[in-house]
């Protein structure tokens, strides 16, 4: 089974409404940690938000904002009021310990336009 | 301060040669790790390092080598480059436990292959 799953290649937005990036995992791990990342076309792969397994709320950072749902092993970013810097690629990602170290697990990524 | 760096930022070599893209970081991580990007966005883990063992992903062709001469650094040497060896190359960073274990990514080579 694929570790991080993102079923949208491609979003559409209007500007300044909100968007969801959805992401679901898989993993026997009990202490896993979950990312999510910002590709813009300038190349460089920027950290948007965490969220640990134990934690109890949704992790927030500005705009961003993850709602996980641990039962149904998902991890979906919800950007709220989107801007036209925010045309980029998301990737979802997630941390397994183990006893040889981390192990990180990407998603294939979903392309989101920010349309004015 | 850039707290992972690689350099060069683009590469462009003919088939068979012989190149090297270094990494340094300043966060004090444990862990190093290198990542191919292909022309689709899918990102491919190569190797990851820490200062006790390598692990190596075993789909990538042992023309391509890590070498780490100290915590901070972890280079990359592909030897006789080939056409499929073109990707866009990231190293990163993270810590071997404790916190968030946030993955730290550095700007990214571009290698294209003539």
């Amino acid at each position: 089974a694929q570790k991080i799953t993102q079923t949208q290649p491609g979003m559409f937005v209007q500007e300044k409404e909100a968007v969801t990036l959805d992401c679901t995992y898989d993993t026997s791990d009990p202490s896993y940690g979950l990312f999510w990342y910002k590709q813009p076309s300038s190349g460089e792969m920027i950290f948007l938000i965490y969220q640990g397994s134990y934690d109890q709320q949704n992790a927030t950072e500005g705009r961003y904002s993850l709602n996980f749902q641990k039962a149904r092993k998902s991890a979906n970013l919800v950007i709220s009021a989107s801007q036209l810097g925010d045309s980029a690629m998301y990737f979802c990602a997630m941390r397994e310990r183990s006893n040889t170290g981390n192990q990180f697990y990407f998603g294939t990524g979903t392309s989101l336009t920010v349309i004015p | 301060d850039t707290a992972v760096s690689q350099t060069p930022k683009y590469l462009v070599t003919q088939m068979g040669n012989d190149k090297s893209i270094k990494c340094e970081q300043n966060l004090g991580h444990d862990t190093m790790y290198w990542y191919k990007q292909d022309s689709k966005k899918f990102l491919k883990i190569m190797f990851s390092y820490n200062n006790k063992e390598l692990i190596i992903n075993e789909t990538v062709p042992n023309r391509f080598s890590p070498k780490s001469p100290d915590k901070a650094h972890l280079n990359l040497h592909i030897n006789s480059l080939e056409l499929g060896d073109s990707a866009v190359y990231f190293c990163a960073s993270s810590p071997v436990a404790g916190g968030t274990d946030t993955q730290y990514f550095g700007p990214g080579t571009r290698l294209t292959v003539l």
